[in-house]
C-alpha cells in the first residue's frame, strides 16, 4: 500500500547527541515536509523539499538538518544545537503543481534522557 | 506572518449533539483551507477548501469557507465517540522566497471529547 512511513515511532536522545529521523514515502509525491508538534500547539514547520537535491529552511529550522538525496526519503537530524527536542515530529508529503492535501506519517515522538 | 486561530480549544459534547468548530486566518497568497482530524498519530486529512460558498460533505461532517470573511467552520452531526479527536484547521498560502513553494500554517487545534 502506498503511505508515509516514519521511523523510529519513539527515540530517546542524551545530550549533545545526534539524532536522525527517518521518513520515507512510496507515493512518488515530489514534495515533502518535516513538521514539529508540541503539546497544545499546532504544527510548526523545520523544513521542506520541493525536489531532489533542494531544500529550504521554514520557520523553526534553527537546530536542525535535512537532506533529499532520493525522491522517496527526507530524513530530519536533531542535532545537540536543538536546546529543546522533545516534541512530536511529523513528515508529509504532496504533489506539486496543483492543489493537493499533504498526507502525513504516524510521526515519530523524540524525548530527552 | 500568516495566522490561523481556532476557535473553542476544547469542546465536550454528549453523543447525538451537533457541534461547530471555527478556524479564522490571516495569510498572504491564499491558495485553500484544510481540515484534518488527528487521534493518537498522523493527521488525516478531511477537507480541502479553495471556493467561497461551497460546502464540502462527508457523511456527518460538512465544511464551508467565506474568503470574504476569512473564516472556515466545520460541523459534525449526530456526534459519535469516534469523533473524539483533535481536529486542525491549515491555510495553504504561497511562501513568500521559497521558489514558488506552498505551505501550511496550522491553528493550534480544537480538542473535541464526545461523552457517551
Amino acid at each position: 500500500d502506498g503511505g508515509i512511513t516514519q521511523s523510529p515511532k519513539y527515540l530517546f536522545r542524551k545530550e549533545g547527541q545526534n539524532v536522525t529521523l527517518s521518513c520515507e514515502q512510496n507515493l512518488n509525491h515530489d514534495a515533502m515536509y518535516w513538521y514539529r508538534q508540541d503539546p497544545g500547539q499546532g504544527l510548526r514547520l523545520i523544513y521542506y523539499s520541493q525536489i531532489v537535491n533542494d531544500f529550504q529552511k521554514g520557520d523553526i529550522a534553527e537546530g536542525y538538518s535535512v537532506s533529499r538525496e532520493k525522491k522517496e526519503s527526507f530524513p530530519l537530524t536533531v542535532t545537540s544545537a536543538q536546546k529543546n527536542p522533545t516534541a512530536f515530529y511529523l513528515c508529509a508529503s504532496t504533489l506539486t503543481g496543483g492543489s493537493q492535501p499533504q498526507h502525513f506519517g504516524d510521526g515519530t515522538r523524540l524525548s530527552i534522557l | 506572518e500568516d495566522k490561523v486561530v481556532q476557535s473553542p480549544l476544547s469542546l465536550v459534547v454528549h453523543e447525538g449533539d451537533t457541534v461547530t468548530l471555527n478556524c479564522s486566518y490571516e495569510v498572504t497568497n491564499f491558495r485553500s483551507l484544510l481540515w484534518y482530524k488527528q487521534e493518537k498519530k498522523a493527521p488525516t486529512f478531511l477537507f480541502m477548501l479553495t471556493s467561497s460558498g461551497i460546502e464540502k460533505k462527508s457523511g456527518r461532517l460538512s465544511s464551508i469557507l467565506d474568503k470574504k470573511e476569512l473564516f472556515s467552520i466545520l460541523n459534525i452531526t449526530a456526534t459519535q465517540t469516534g469523533d473524539s479527536a483533535v481536529y486542525l484547521c491549515a491555510v495553504e498560502a504561497l511562501i513568500l522566497g521559497g521558489g514558488g513553494a506552498d505551505g501550511l500554517t496550522f491553528g493550534k487545534g480544537t480538542h473535541l471529547i464526545i461523552q457517551p
